[in-house]
């Protein structure tokens, strides 16, 4: 699977939107983008994926650059319980016996 | 509905001893999966099934053993501990091995190996 760049830390202001930023200038046609998020002392969550189009859930945005060589993940109003590392991770799901590969992510910060 | 569980939550050891870390799912996920997160780093995957019967290694599988032991279960064995498997360990299952399907994950086994 391909490599993705993201930020090593970001900070935000409770109430306000949050843009986290992902390169992925290598993406293949078929790789789908997952973003992961993990609280303090718990294991990972589910957050968003997509392929080409912009993605919404209950939890976030996902914007796709047209090219697809870079994604942001949007969430709408930060809250306390925001504060988390969110994973970028690439997977093309035909690609047989890979699972998914986590990198560092982005450590995010809510102030009060 | 508990999701996935992991025992012990907390242990700590010394150098050479064995043990298991035990997880369990109730969702019905053909796939389990084994990683390991030391502090400051991603997680590393040491282990994954893909299916009941399967099991295949990761990144980092020297030093563990699993077993699957049905489609709930899949243990992780540290044969002799040693301080460098010091780390949180997460287990997690998907409905299916591959796709878009999302990952659970259980809350973590904290081991610290003396």
């Amino acid at each position: 699977d391909a490599k993705t760049t993201q930020p090593n830390s970001m900070e935000s202001n409770e109430e306000e939107p949050v843009h986290l930023p992902c390169n992925h200038s290598t993406i293949s046609g078929t790789d789908y983008i997952h973003w992961y998020r993990q609280l303090p002392s718990q294991g990972p969550e589910y957050v968003i994926h997509g392929l080409t189009s912009n993605v919404n859930n209950r939890m976030a945005s996902l914007a796709i650059a047209e090219d697809r060589k870079s994604s942001t993940l949007i969430l709408h109003r930060a809250t306390l319980r925001d504060a988390a590392v969110y994973y970028c991770i690439l997977r093309d799901p035909n690609s047989g016996n890979t699972p998914l590969v986590f990198g560092k992510g982005t450590r995010l910060s809510v102030i009060a | 509905n508990a999701g996935v569980t992991q025992t012990p939550k907390f242990q700590v050891l010394k150098t050479g001893q064995s043990m298991t870390l035990q997880c369990a799912q109730d969702m019905n996920h053909n796939s389990m999966y084994w990683y390991r997160q030391d502090p400051g780093m991603g997680l590393r995957l040491i282990y994954y099934s893909a299916s009941e019967g399967t099991t295949d290694k990761g990144e980092v599988p020297n030093g563990y053993n699993v077993s699957r032991l049905n489609k709930r279960e899949f243990s992780l064995r540290l044969e002799s501990a040693a301080p460098s498997q010091t780390s949180v360990y997460f287990c997690a299952s998907s409905e299916v091995f591959g796709g878009t399907g999302e990952l659970f994950f259980g809350e973590g086994s904290r081991l610290t190996v003396l």
